[in-house]
């Protein structure tokens, strides 16, 4: 059974980076079935997608985000990460990596569809 | 980005009877292809991570109790729970994945009356 497990801090300073990583055990990584993404949560809110990425390398990123959103997959190492930089209070969620279905999509062709698989989620706090 | 809006936004059902929640999206997710709505819906509990139900707006994930049923297309979706069971207590979203960014609905807060 596929699971994903979450890495990295949980506090972070105004303007500094945030960066989570994310194992995943019991599958691969480079399956072609599938996309890795990153959602967040704001205390007492809804879901928020930030965007997804293929074992390629190929993403999507929330345009909003994009200017300060990185994403990469370490194949070697079954994981893949998440950088948001220049952070202020309102990136304080709590962050999930996932697994996504592959579909074809109209858009883009082969695109991130639902998630079926959940991380836990870690609560990134950003304070001085 | 195609905005989806849930109604209502909490709804209080007693045991046993049905609870049906709405999803509309701004713009059709229904690709005319492959005749699919990219559409999923997932139940989260306090303090867990959501969980898919359904995606394809109809298609029920493995292990999802049968009294959890969705449907509709195009712009317009319904997440049906037959007869609610006291483990149904949770929020619900839906969520488009016809194009990016990805996006959800607000969420639906069922509770047992």
């Amino acid at each position: 059974q596929l699971q994903l497990q979450l890495s990295g801090p949980g506090l972070v300073k105004p303007s500094e980076t945030l960066s989570l990583t994310c194992t995943v055990s019991g599958g691969s990584i480079s399956s072609s079935s599938h996309f890795w993404g990153w959602i967040r949560q704001p205390p007492g809110k809804g879901l928020e997608w930030i965007g997804n990425i293929y074992y390629s390398g190929s993403t999507y990123y929330y345009p909003s985000l994009k200017s300060r959103v990185t994403m990469s997959v370490d194949t070697s190492k079954n994981q893949f990460s998440l950088r948001l930089s220049s952070v202020t209070a309102a990136d304080t969620a709590v962050y999930y990596c996932a697994r996504v279905d592959a579909t074809w999509g109209p858009a883009y062709g082969l695109s991130p569809g639902g998630v079926d698989v959940w991380g836990q989620g870690t609560t990134v706090t950003v304070s001085s | 980005d195609i905005v989806m809006t849930q109604s209502p936004d909490s709804l209080a059902v007693s045991l046993g009877e049905r609870a049906t929640i709405n999803c509309k999206s701004s713009q059709s997710v229904l690709y005319s292809s492959n005749n699919k709505n990219y559409l999923a819906w997932y139940q989260q509990k306090p303090g867990q991570p959501p969980k898919l139900l359904i995606y394809w707006a109809s298609t029920r994930e493995s292990g999802v109790p049968d009294r959890i049923s969705g449907s509709g297309s195009g712009t317009d979706f319904t997440l049906t729970i037959s007869s609610l069971q006291a483990d149904d207590v949770a929020l619900y979203y839906c969520q488009q994945y016809y194009t990016t960014p990805q996006t959800f609905g607000q969420g639906t807060k069922v509770e047992i009356k």
